[in-house]
């Protein structure tokens, strides 16, 4: 069954410290997306991809990198991480040819201390 | 700025009643209008969607009405069911490579026995 995996679904990391979060899509989707949900905001855009080594910038990308290696796996880096980045990031594929038609992940939990 | 806005942030209905659920834009190229239904602990997942030629999409008891003239739409749940009791985003797009959306804030919607 065609999904997308998020990893790790929680995780409690330090200020300062560097933080990865995984997404592994087996959707076979072109494009692929990271949004951060808090509540009172819904889910904002951080970064996405088209394709395999392509990243682009969404709307809240500072104090965020993105790394696309393969069709199947995009990363969201916190190279510095801050409390104000405490929250839940979902991780979504979706087809060129579906325009909104996204695939979530469950989600990760992070908090910074 | 908030882009795609919802309203209210909370509704509570009773079991077989219709919930309407409110959403407005700002933004005259989105073209494409998915809601997406969220249940604690999981992903969102796309419900009901409509496109900016339509002024109506019915699905079920799910029902997005539209009207373009004055950027706003609203999801209607007919006989609604406590199973139906999740937070309700209204998403936005224009017809892009990327298909990126846009959230709203959310509405929780609690449906009672």
């Amino acid at each position: 069954e065609a999904a997308v995996t998020q990893s790790p679904r929680n995780k409690v990391a330090v200020t300062g410290g560097k933080v990865t979060l995984s997404c592994n899509q087996t959707n076979n989707h072109n494009n692929m997306y990271w949004y951060r949900q808090d509540t009172g905001h819904g889910l904002r855009l951080i970064h996405y991809s088209y394709g395999a080594g392509s990243t682009e910038k969404g709307d809240i990308p500072d104090g965020y990198k993105a790394s696309r290696p393969s069709q199947e796996n995009f990363s969201l880096i916190l190279e510095l991480a801050t409390p104000s980045q405490t929250s839940v990031y979902f991780c979504a594929s979706g087809d060129t040819g579906r325009a909104g038609q996204l695939y979530f992940g469950e989600g990760s939990k992070l908090t910074v201390l | 700025q908030q882009q795609v806005r919802q309203s209210p942030q909370s509704l509570t209905v009773w079991e077989g009643e219709t919930a309407i659920l409110n959403c407005s834009y700002e933004d005259s190229t989105f073209n494409y209008f998915p809601w997406y239904q969220q249940f604690p602990g999981e992903g969102p997942a796309l419900l009901i969607s409509i496109s900016s030629v339509s002024d109506k999409k019915e699905d079920g008891r799910f029902t997005i009405f539209f009207n373009k003239r004055e950027k706003k739409l609203s999801l209607h749940i007919t006989d609604s069911q406590p199973g139906d009791s999740a937070t309700y985003f209204c998403a936005a797009s224009e017809t892009g490579f990327a298909s990126a959306l846009t959230f709203g804030s959310g509405t929780k919607v609690i449906v009672l026995p």
